[in-house]
């Protein structure tokens, strides 16, 4: 079964315009950790947002907030004030604290691009 | 520090030959982690070291894959032999794993094509 998914392949914004990125996760274990990574289009990963499973509140890093509803399984993330540098491919991760493997699980992905 | 230095950055080899990927992870990282990129499967781990031990192989495609850490700042991802659909990129990524929240930094990546 897939731990993380993300629903939309690809996403268009306007410049300057607030995005949301989709992500929902399964899993069993009571503690885990929810990551956001940003893949350029020259390859590297670039973490962006981490939440955690008892963080009461939601995490945010300047324009990048991470809207976390832990009954819903879902850590979508928000980007604001969207810029043509933002168009790249973003993937949601999960790792769980007991029950699961250290190593990152991660979605599929979705490439948004900003558009002037 | 340079960060999670990967070599090499592209890689093209034949069907059938030997290839190796080398990984330095940041200094006074004490994980280690291999993770395979493409359109169909998107990113797979394929191996998880710890402390230099591999404690999660679970992800290795095949005997034809084998990772080795022989020490805290070096690491290696063999392919023999090599097939077409062994083409990806393959990450290397290091952390320093003290609890949930420590994020994993990733290298620039090897793309591989086996042709």
């Amino acid at each position: 079964a897939q731990k993380i998914t993300q629903t939309q392949p690809g996403m268009f914004v306007q410049e300057k315009e607030a995005v949301t990125l989709d992500c929902t996760y399964d899993t069993s274990d009571p503690s885990y950790g929810l990551f956001w990574y940003k893949q350029p289009s020259s390859g590297e990963m670039i973490f962006l947002i981490y939440q955690g499973s008892y963080d009461q509140q939601n995490a945010t890093e300047g324009r990048y907030s991470l809207n976390f509803q832990k009954a819903r399984k879902s850590a979508n993330l928000v980007i604001s004030a969207s810029q043509l540098g933002d168009s790249a491919m973003y993937f949601c991760a999960m790792r769980e604290g007991t029950t699961g493997r250290r190593a990152l699980t991660f979605g599929s992905g979705t490439r948004l691009q900003v558009q002037p | 520090d340079a960060g999670v230095i990967q070599s090499p950055r592209h890689e093209v080899t034949e069907m059938g030959q030997e290839v190796t990927l080398r990984c330095k992870p940041i200094s006074g990282h004490n994980s280690l982690f291999w993770y395979r990129q493409t359109m169909m499967r998107g990113l797979e781990l394929l191996i998880y070291f710890n402390n230099n031990v591999p404690i999660d192989d679970s992800g290795m495609p095949e005997d034809r894959f084998s990772a080795k850490m022989p020490n805290a700042s070096f690491s290696t991802l063999k392919i023999q032999p090599s097939e077409p659909r062994d083409s990806a990129v393959y990450f290397c990524a290091s952390s320093f794993l003290t609890g949930l929240s420590t994020e994993a930094f990733f290298g620039q990546g090897t793309r591989l094509t086996v042709v």
